[in-house]
């Protein structure tokens, strides 16, 4: 079976300060992961993928296969940071979602 | 390109009713999957459509079934409504997922939001 967990219900900071929003997974095959965002009043949407090993809007993710996690970081946050984060796992046809961390960015 | 549209936006519906949800697949996207999303949860998968046959399924009785249609659009099909139904039901559209190709993600649609009294 595959299952996500994103440990924090809500993360609080300062702008300027690092973020790091923590996702661990658990995954009998090799991993697709994925970081989706809900800003206030939107759709879900992709923030970026692990393959891609990209880094969108200053965020990135690392896989990490020992400790099967998959952190979101960010070194500065900025207030319109403040949104739902869910981490994604990709099975053969399902997407598996934690249960989402909402970011609040303070001035 | 279009993206995923839903409708209807809100629906409120008795318990034991029936309630279709109809979904738009972003242009170029064959393959239409369904997630409920209750208050304060995360998204969790309902079922898979690809070239008009259920393609997965998640851990939802028989009375949620769906549909696709030759132009990749798809229903969700509620019957004999529960209290715990009322929830955001999104729809999500992708390339086909399996093997090599489940690397690029879902678009996801705005959701109908279902309350059921």
């Amino acid at each position: 079976a595959q299952r996500v967990t994103q440990p924090e219900k809500l993360l609080s900071v300062f702008k300027g300060a690092p973020v790091e929003l923590k996702c661990n997974y658990s995954y009998s095959g090799s991993p697709e992961l994925f970081w989706y965002v809900q800003y206030s009043r939107q759709r879900l949407q992709l923030l970026l993928r692990h393959i891609s090993r990209e880094s969108i809007k200053g965020f990135t993710a690392d896989l990490n296969k020992g400790e099967t996690s998959f952190h979101l970081k960010k070194p500065f946050a900025q207030e319109e940071d403040s949104a739902m984060y869910y981490c994604a796992l990709s099975g053969y046809s399902t997407l598996t979602f934690g249960k989402g961390t909402m970011l609040l960015v303070s001035p | 390109e279009t993206g995923v549209t839903q409708s209807p936006t809100h629906l409120i519906k008795t318990r034991g009713q029936q309630v279709t949800l109809r979904c738009s697949s972003q242009s170029g996207h064959n393959t239409v999957s369904w997630y409920q999303q209750a208050l304060g949860q995360g998204p969790q998968f309902i079922f898979q459509y690809y070239r008009e046959e259920e393609n997965g399924r998640g851990n939802f009785p028989p009375r949620f079934s769906g549909l696709q249609f030759p132009n990749y659009s798809s229903e969700l099909n509620v019957n004999a409504l529960e209290l715990d139904d009322s929830a955001l039901y999104l729809c999500a559209s992708s390339l086909p997922t399996g093997g090599a190709a489940r690397n690029y993600g879902y678009t996801f649609g705005s959701g109908t939001r279902l309350t059921v009294v």
